[in-house]
């Protein structure tokens, strides 16, 4: 099983700031790897997959980055409705599927 | 508009059973992967199973094999997951999420649905 490991595990940003996620797989997953936005009370959300590609309507502030075993998702400047949950996901080596522990995003 | 809706979810005594069921609509259901996730309160994400298309393969997390069976009706758009000996730790909220299109071995969760809550408790 592929272990995905997040950090940190909260990130305090003032809006109108950058954010910088990271996701670690225990082993490759070349550049199969998404990243999820949840917010509370809500499903997750496809932001990111292939590690780079922007899902269908996610805003250009959002980018990914990274293969192999590191990966980051960067937010470039954070808007209100930003703050939220994010998870990264492996989907190279399944079953089983995995995911990261996740990354709260709060406002400073 | 690609939308899950599932349901079936409620409270449930240790070792019982329950049925969850996810509705699609929006797209071809028939041609397309699907997968059940929880996430405990305050928890992350755990994947649960997968089913492909024709339900020619099935996976199951280690943590509900043998207790949860996945299947699905691509005649009424729907996707099951029957949970029998449910334990505490099962309690989440249950999510439906599409999978892999025509073609795809791997690919991420484009869409899911709201989710539906299983508590189990005495």
């Amino acid at each position: 099983e592929i272990v995905m490991t997040q950090s940190p595990a909260t990130l305090s940003v003032s809006p109108g700031e950058r954010a910088t996620l990271s996701c670690r797989a225990s082993q490759s997953v070349s550049s199969n790897l998404a990243w999820y936005q949840q917010k509370p009370g809500q499903a997750p959300r496809l932001l990111i997959y292939g590690a780079s590609t922007r899902a269908t309507g996610i805003p250009a502030r959002f980018s990914g980055s990274g293969s192999g075993s590191e990966f980051t998702l960067t937010i470039s400047s954070l808007q209100s409705e930003d703050f939220a949950v994010y998870f990264c996901q492996q989907y190279n080596h399944w079953p089983p599927l995995t995911f990261g522990g996740g990354t709260k995003v709060e406002i400073k | 508009e690609v939308q899950l809706v599932e349901s079936g979810g409620g409270l449930v005594k240790p070792g019982g059973s329950l049925r969850l069921s996810c509705t699609a609509s929006g797209f071809t259901f028939s041609t397309y992967g699907m997968n059940w996730v929880r996430q405990a309160p305050g928890k992350g994400l755990e994947w649960v199973s997968s089913i492909t298309s024709t339900t020619s393969y099935i996976f199951y997390a280690d943590s509900v094999k043998g207790r949860f069976t996945t299947s699905r009706d691509n005649a009424k758009n729907s996707l099951y997951l029957q949970m029998n000996s449910l334990r505490a730790e099962d309690t989440a909220v249950y999510y439906c999420a599409r999978h892999c299109p025509p073609g795809w071995a791997s690919c991420p969760f484009d869409s899911w649905g709201q989710g539906t809550l299983v508590t189990v408790s005495s």
